[in-house]
């Protein structure tokens, strides 16, 4: 079955400070790829896709993720970090073959310090 | 445009009620999907529907029904709640069509709490 592994809980970053968060996945086929976001009590934000083509995808709000099928990766970043997005960040996998299901990670809570 | 909306927004239940949380979507969507959020354990597919009239179990279907009332709105019936049905509920659309992988929007959560 396929899997979503965030290996990082908590994240505390400076403000203005770069950002990575980690994302692997285990799936037999080239999967279909996304970042949420969710801000406290709030729904999830779609910030960046990636299906097919270049592997460095650039999204909402400054976010940029990078595909690498060698490692099962999908790493997300930001430049600078602001203090709105202090967040939790779920990765997740699609698959087409499985009825456009969804498998996410377990999430990544991003503190931001002024 | 709404997009994805549930209803209630909050709601505690005591070990042993029903409820229904409702869901519906106005984008025209075919599929449409109920997640449970648990902390540390991301979002966890409850049931699908791919299409009106067909429904499917996802990871944690166990204690839930589902009935696709019509092709806007896919609701969630707990029959007997239990303390561990406590969670954040997220329903979810898509378009589905066979081209490509489709994009899920969520709408705003349901949160629940079973005493």
């Amino acid at each position: 079955a396929q899997s979503v592994t965030q290996p990082d809980i908590h994240i505390t970053v400076s403000e203005g400070a770069s950002l990575e968060l980690r994302c692997n996945y285990s799936y037999g086929a080239t999967p279909y790829l996304f970042w949420y976001v969710q801000s406290p009590g709030q729904g999830l934000q779609l910030l960046l896709k990636y299906f097919s083509g270049d592997t460095l995808v650039q999204g909402i709000k400054g976010f940029e993720a990078e595909f690498k099928r060698s490692q099962s990766s999908f790493n997300l970043r930001k430049p600078s970090v602001h203090w709105s997005d202090a967040a939790e960040y779920f990765c997740a996998v699609g698959y087409k073959a499985a009825g456009n299901k969804l498998t996410f990670g377990g999430g990544t809570r991003v503190l931001v310090k002024p | 445009n709404a997009g994805v909306t549930q209803t209630p927004k909050f709601q505690v239940l005591k070990t042993g009620q029903s409820m229904t949380l409702q869901c519906a979507q106005d984008m025209n969507h075919n599929s449409m999907y109920w997640y449970r959020q648990d902390p540390g354990m991301g979002l966890r597919l409850i049931y699908y529907s791919a299409s009106e009239g067909t429904t499917d179990k996802g990871e944690v279907p166990n204690g839930y029904n589902v009935s696709r009332l019509n092709k806007r709105e896919f609701s969630l019936r707990l029959e007997s709640a239990a303390p561990s049905q406590t969670s954040v509920y997220f329903c979810a659309s898509s378009e589905a069509r066979s081209s490509s992988y489709n994009e899920q929007f969520f709408g705003p959560g349901t949160r629940l709490t079973v005493l």
